[in-house]
């Protein structure tokens, strides 16, 4: 498996609490993900990053925002959780050619009560 | 939002049987890859097609991309309860570079 890890790997927490979650790669990909993944919608992009300091919206970005002030870092925050965001988040890397590989992370389950 | 649809949802076979997972696009598609996730676990990369009416092998798994890139399939020859999971089709969007779109998935269940 690729070098990423997901902090925390599981979250509880409560609705209007912001929320931070953590992902990390040791492989120096260019490109970096966030997905969540939810019962009868399979993966869907969060938003996605192609550099440092450098992100864009993926197909369910209302209520996320994103960071990258390292190669090595990607965080997902959500700035007042509601229920709608409980999910399982997944970040992946790739090195960057189009339709390069997806690497994966081991994922974060996120329940906002 | 997502251009491919995947079908069946659900597969439960008797170990020994074969078994079959497709996507189906309107468009035509630059490539199509395809992933697995096993229950509890994260996608991970099986192979990718870019050829029209391209066909790849991996062992009992049988891949092919649709002469008019439009379509994907994924055949399970005697499908063993290691195969159990998710399988997922996933292809580049068209006006950014590396956005991916994945299908909805079918979740097979192999019955020993």
């Amino acid at each position: 498996d690729a070098g990423i890890t997901q902090s925390p790997r599981h979250k509880v927490t409560e609705t209007g609490t912001p929320v931070t979650l953590r992902c990390h790669q040791t492989e120096n990909h260019r490109y970096m993900y966030w997905y969540r993944q939810d019962p009868g919608h399979g993966l869907r992009l969060i938003h996605y990053s192609y550099g440092v300091k450098d992100t864009d919206k993926g197909e369910v970005s209302d209520g996320y925002s994103v960071s990258r002030s390292k190669t090595e870092d990607f965080l997902l925050t959500l700035e007042s959780a509601t229920s709608s965001q409980t999910s399982v988040y997944f970040c992946a890397i790739s090195e960057g050619r189009q339709g390069e590989t997806q690497y994966f992370g081991p994922g974060t389950r996120l329940l906002v009560l | 939002g997502q251009q491919v649809m995947q079908i069946p949802q659900y597969q439960h076979v008797q170990e020994g049987e074969d078994f079959t997972t497709y996507c189906n696009s309107s468009t035509t598609l630059s490539n199509i890859q395809w992933y697995k996730q096993r229950p509890g676990g994260h996608p991970v990369f099986l192979i990718q097609l870019v050829k029209s009416g391209e066909v790849k092998k991996q062992k009992r798994l049988t891949f092919q991309f649709g002469e008019a890139k439009k379509n994907s399939s994924l055949h399970i020859t005697a499908t063993q309860t290691t195969d159990v999971g998710t399988y997922f089709c996933a292809h580049p969007g068209w006006n950014t570079g590396n956005q991916f779109y994945f299908g909805t998935g079918t979740s097979l269940t192999v019955i020993p």
